[in-house]
């Protein structure tokens, strides 16, 4: 799977919106754009998945450019509890040994403040 | 619909014991994969099953196992237990279609320390 490179840390302010940003400069034709959070302790939570398109749900946006080459997740209107660790990883969907696990980088830790 | 559930949802044991942990997935959730976060440290792929056959495994190594049953639930067994086990586990659930993986959906965790 390719890898992928987040900012370690980011702060936004209640009520506005986070842009979450991704580098995946490696990505292959077949492989998708998933993004998840991890609230401290927690399991980890699916937000949203993408191969090319702009994806919308109730919870974010994300948002892949033309290349594919990098992509943002973007929680429109951020509360407190979005504080989160935000992970992006790029996967293939294929049902084969390597490619069906996650491999997780460090994320980006997101601090939502008053 | 109820969610990936994972019990216990704490464990405490001692070097050298066995820790059983287990996971029921998503109704209609063929695929269970068990992942390790330890303290500070990232999550790592431990196994892939599907089916009730082992697909794959991350490096680890062969103390930690595990089983799928019939109804798809899913055992990790942590044999001769170290201090550095100590970590969430992490199961998922999938549905796989085919030559098709789809989204994974992570539970609570069980939290094993060893002591």
């Amino acid at each position: 799977d390719a890898k992928t490179t987040q900012p370690p840390s980011m702060d936004c302010a209640e009520g506005r919106a986070a842009n979450l940003p991704c580098n995946h400069s490696t990505i292959s034709g077949n492989e998708y754009v998933y993004w998840y959070r991890q609230i401290h302790s927690q399991g980890p939570q699916y937000i949203i998945h993408g191969l090319k398109n702009n994806e919308t749900n109730e919870m974010a946006s994300l948002i892949i450019t033309e290349d594919r080459k990098s992509s943002t997740l973007i929680l429109p209107h951020a509360t407190l509890r979005d504080t989160a660790v935000y992970y992006c990883i790029v996967r293939q969907k294929l049902n084969t040994g390597t490619a069906s696990k996650l491999t997780f980088g460090t994320g980006t830790r997101l601090q939502v403040t008053l | 619909e109820a969610g990936v559930t994972q019990s216990p949802t704490h464990l405490i044991k001692t070097r050298g014991q066995q820790a059983t942990l287990r996971c029921s997935p998503i109704s209609g959730h063929t695929s269970v994969y068990w992942y390790q976060q330890a303290l500070g440290l990232g999550l790592q792929f431990l196994l892939w099953y599907d089916e009730g056959e082992e697909r794959n495994r991350g490096n680890f190594p062969p103390r930690f196992s595990g089983r799928q049953f019939p109804n798809y639930s899913s055992e990790l067994n942590v044999n001769a237990l170290e201090l550095e086990d100590s970590a969430l586990y992490l199961c998922a659930s999938s549905l796989v279609q085919g030559r098709t993986a789809d989204t994974q959906y992570f539970g609570p965790g069980t939290r094993l320390t060893v002591l």
